[in-house]
């Protein structure tokens, strides 16, 4: 049963400071990993996605990477801002028979101005 | 807004009441997810629907809950004799292209309250 860990629970840094937030899970056979980000009482935004057979992908200030055989994913956020105060999810999906996605508990940020 | 939406945006009813809530996905996606989130969790997969057919089912929806999705266009998500343990943010997500490189897109969600 695919478990999703999302460490720390919370967070909170000064502004313009680099930050790494960390996903692990336990079945390494993934079909893909997505990182979302959800503002209070707000559905979510896809960030990043990264397939099962890439190692990272990036968007601007953000960074993903992916190691499959530690289980293991970390979200880069580079210089924060006080806009990028939200929880931040990470999702994975098994790699066939099913489309669920099984999302971790998030980390919540709160960039300080 | 060419986003999802869902409707109702809040909902509080009375225990033993039954719901239904709607979600218009992205008008080119032919895949619709629901998902419902307690506070302080992560959002916890339903259903997964491929334009009409429902093609998963999570043992998370009992049999007081249904989903629809007539003509692969919008979805329902009916809680018949709700309790209060079904308070919570259901989500409905919608995603189009190759499943590799799926992004979902979110709706806002609606808010159950169950009294």
């Amino acid at each position: 049963k695919q478990e999703v860990t999302q460490i720390p629970a919370a967070l909170s840094v000064p502004e313009g400071e680099n930050l790494v937030l960390n996903c692990s899970f336990t079945d390494s056979a993934i079909y893909n990993l997505q990182w979302f980000r959800q503002d209070p009482g707000k559905g979510l935004t896809s960030l990043l996605l990264i397939q099962s057979s890439q190692r990272e992908q990036t968007s601007g200030r953000l960074n993903a990477s992916l190691d499959k055989s530690s289980g293991r994913s970390t979200l880069y956020i580079a210089a924060s801002q006080p806009g990028d105060s939200a929880t931040y999810l990470c999702a994975v999906r098994r790699v066939s028979g099913t489309y669920k996605y099984i999302f971790g508990t998030g980390t919540r940020l709160k960039v300080l101005a | 807004d060419t986003g999802v939406s869902q409707n109702p945006r809040h909902k509080i009813t009375k225990r033993g009441q039954n719901v239904t809530f709607r979600c218009d996905p992205i008008s080119e996606h032919n895949r619709l997810y629901w998902y419902r989130q307690t506070l302080g969790q992560g959002p916890e997969f339903l259903t997964y629907f491929q334009n009409e057919a429902q093609l998963e089912k999570s043992r998370l929806l009992s049999d007081r809950f249904s989903a629809e999705r007539p003509k692969g266009s919008f979805s329902t998500l009916e809680i018949q004799r709700t309790e209060q343990g079904d308070s919570a943010m259901y989500l409905c997500a919608s995603a189009g292209g190759p499943p590799a490189v799926e992004t979902q897109y979110f709706g806002p969600g609606t808010r159950l309250l169950v009294l």
